[in-house]
């Protein structure tokens, strides 16, 4: 069964760039959180989709984007890229259950370094 | 707003010895609380997750935690550390308000522990 996976590992854009970040959930997971994480930080929650939908989101500007796919993978765009969205990016999925708590999978995460 | 504090940022630990990292939130309401470890070159796994009943709650590996609601605390501890346990550790909080299911979470900046053989 595979986990999270996201694409690409690594990713170069200079400043004022777009770029599009991928990932695809937990077999069975049907809701994706994204996540930023600065060096020396920890992760910060950019916003979560659930059916189609962006369900929740954090502080980040609308140059933060994303959408969910009807088979629950997910992508998250970045347009007009600064010098202070270098980080790595993370990608968690999650079944949308009726349990108190339903356990975020993380992937491995997208090294984006902007110059 | 949400907040969560590791202040530890870096612990260097001889095999055997014991751990407690330090781990406080701000938050008024109900919260699930959670501590992460990420190991070298590896994702970020849950260690372990308190949502309520016992306030001490075990994880894997011999990992513990202890809610004190009291503090605003949930300190992680392990009575004798390997070298296997070097790794970087975030605690986070959730808030209760969407039944926790799937709610987004608040983290630490996080501990790296360095264990010396």
């Amino acid at each position: 069964d595979a986990g999270v996976t996201q694409s690409p590992t690594h990713l170069i854009k200079t400043r004022g760039q777009q770029v599009t970040l991928r990932c695809s959930p937990k077999s069975g997971h049907d809701t994706v959180s994204w996540y930023q994480q600065a060096l020396g930080q920890g992760p910060q929650f950019i916003f979560q989709y659930y059916e189609e939908e962006e369900r929740q989101r954090g502080n980040f500007p609308d140059r933060f984007s994303g959408h969910q796919f009807p088979n629950y993978s997910s992508e998250l765009n970045v347009n007009a890229l600064l010098l202070g969205d270098s980080a790595l990016y993370l990608c968690a999925s999650s079944f949308m259950g009726l349990a108190v708590y339903n356990e975020q999978f993380f992937g491995p995460g997208t090294r984006l370094t902007v110059l | 707003a949400q907040s969560v504090s590791q202040h530890n940022h870096h612990v260097i630990l001889s095999e055997a010895a014991s751990l407690e990292l330090g781990c406080n939130y701000s938050y008024g309401g109900t919260v699930n609380l959670f501590w992460y470890v990420q190991y070298p070159g590896q994702h970020l796994q849950l260690l372990l997750k308190y949502f309520s009943g016992d306030p001490l709650v075990k994880g894997i590996k011999g990992f513990e935690a202890e809610f004190i609601k009291s503090k605003f605390s949930f300190n992680l501890r392990k009575p004798s550390v390997q070298w296997s346990d070097t790794a970087e550790y975030f605690c986070a909080v959730t808030a209760g308000n969407y039944g926790g299911a799937t709610n987004k979470l608040i983290f630490g900046t996080g501990t790296l522990l360095a264990v010396q053989p």
